[in-house]
């Protein structure tokens, strides 16, 4: 039950657009199209961003869009905003009956 | 208004025992499987366990299983975690999360705002 590698850290200018990497294998993310990505602003609860890799939940800003190559997903958010800086972290389903999490990303917007 | 409610943290000491309450309301609580997730202090997320909408399937990490406990009361709109054998480690906030379709999904859309558990003699 390894947690998902992502980066500790990325940050970008306002406007711009930024990618946040998520690997793990092929028993969770290179198996299954059941990869989440979620938002977490300090203090407060984590917020669903994708699911499925690349759905949106209704009154999710379309700036957010995830994708997934082999065992490695990724979360794109373009035209950076302030309110953007946050952790961000992904989960998997894995082929153990687990549901795994990546480390989480801290975003900066510069 | 959709949302969840955790209760029942509280400080306790190593071995000992607590158990959390996540009461839900503005939806159809017996339709939908249900996660407990937990994040130390200054830590990541980290999964705890799942349940299926009618109890029947439960999941647990590696690192609970054995002493923790998840069923729910859909007569009651009320998701458990019963935690026994406590540690150190399993200091944290605890949040209940509400999954989007099958429980395999892991897609949380709706949360608590937590309940702190501190293991501490």
């Amino acid at each position: 039950q390894s947690a998902l590698t992502q980066p500790a850290s990325v940050s970008g200018s306002p406007g711009q657009s930024i990618t946040i990497s998520c690997t793990g294998t092929s028993s969770d993310v290179g198996y299954y199209n059941f990869v989440s990505w979620y938002q977490q602003h300090p203090g407060k609860a984590p917020k669903l961003i994708t699911y499925d890799v690349s759905d949106r939940p209704s009154g999710v800003s379309n700036r957010f869009s995830g994708a997934k190559s082999g065992s490695t997903a990724s979360l794109t958010i373009s035209g950076l905003q302030a309110e953007d800086e946050a952790d961000y972290y992904c989960s998997s389903w894995t082929t153990s009956y687990t549901l795994v999490f990546g480390g989480g990303t801290k975003l900066t917007v510069l | 208004e959709v949302q969840v409610l955790e209760s029942g943290g509280g400080l306790v000491q190593p071995g000992g025992s607590l158990r959390l309450s996540c009461a839900a309301s503005g939806f159809t609580f017996s339709s939908y499987a249900m996660n407990w997730v937990r994040q130390a202090p200054g830590k990541g997320l980290e999964w705890v366990s799942g349940l299926s909408t009618g109890g029947g399937s439960t999941y647990y990490a590696d690192s609970v299983k054995g002493r923790f406990t998840i069923s729910r009361d859909n007569s009651k709109n009320t998701l458990y975690l019963q935690m026994n054998s406590l540690r150190a480690e399993d200091t944290a906030l605890y949040y209940c999360a509400k999954i989007v379709g099958v429980i395999r999904r892991g897609a949380m859309d709706v949360w608590g705002q937590g309940t702190t558990v501190t293991v501490s003699s």
